[in-house]
């Protein structure tokens, strides 16, 4: 069965940073694309970032481009999201998906 | 990127009465590998993450109700609720998952 885990989520304030992890099993984790998505309070479902399976490429939403950096560990079966200048805006639940299998999610508020 | 444009915005539907999403794609998001589109519904209620219930535009995740139903058109797609039921009270999200995954707005489902 495929289990995604998110951890790592918490309090920030503005312009801070925060390193989201997501520890994957139950499939070969070093074969998927697999993807970050977030949800802002209230609000719907946005893509944030995604990486290929051998890490070599990275692909992001216009939002967070060159604030976040996304990255995965195959050996460690774990995938991670680099979050830094972060803005009241990134306060969401951050999911961990591979195609349509997901994590709980993790929260993140940016708040002073 | 695709966009994905899903109707209506909210739907207020009687007990026992079919209920009925669409969603439409920007362009195909057919799968070459086995001529299936990459399309998915997924059941969100407050607090809690996205719930599978169909992939592929058509294949009933295992445990969902088949009262839930997913149809395809070309670029168009629809999940039908045939019976409603008061648990299916939630928010409803097509996806994309040919490429970086991409949500249409969500539909709120109420009951009448």
């Amino acid at each position: 069965e495929v289990q995604l885990v998110e951890s790592g989520g918490g309090l920030v304030q503005p312009g801070g940073s925060l390193r989201l992890s997501c520890a994957a099993s139950g499939f070969s984790f070093s074969g998927y694309w697999m993807h970050w998505v977030r949800q802002a309070p209230r609000k719907g479902l946005v893509w944030v970032s995604g990486i290929n399976p051998d890490g070599s490429y990275t692909v992001y939403a216009d939002s967070v481009r060159g604030r976040f950096t996304i990255s995965r560990d195959n050996a460690k079966n774990t995938l991670y999201l680099e979050m830094n200048s972060l803005r009241a805006e990134d306060t969401a639940v951050y999911y961990c998906t591979r195609d349509v299998r997901w994590g709980p999610g993790t929260m993140v508020i940016v708040s002073s | 990127d695709i966009v994905m444009t899903q109707s209506p915005d909210s739907l207020t539907v009687s007990l026992g009465e079919r209920a009925t999403i669409n969603c439409k794609s920007s362009q195909s998001v057919l799968y070459s590998s086995n001529n299936k589109n990459a399309l998915a519904w997924y059941q969100q209620k407050p607090g809690q993450p996205p719930k599978l219930l169909i992939n592929w535009a058509s294949t009933r995740e295992s445990g969902v109700p088949d009262r839930f139903s997913g149809s395809e058109s070309g670029t168009d797609f629809t999940l039908t609720i045939s019976s409603l039921q008061a648990e299916d009270v939630a928010v409803y999200y097509c996806q994309q998952y040919l490429g970086a995954p991409t949500f249409g707005q969500g539909t709120k489902l109420e009951i009448k």
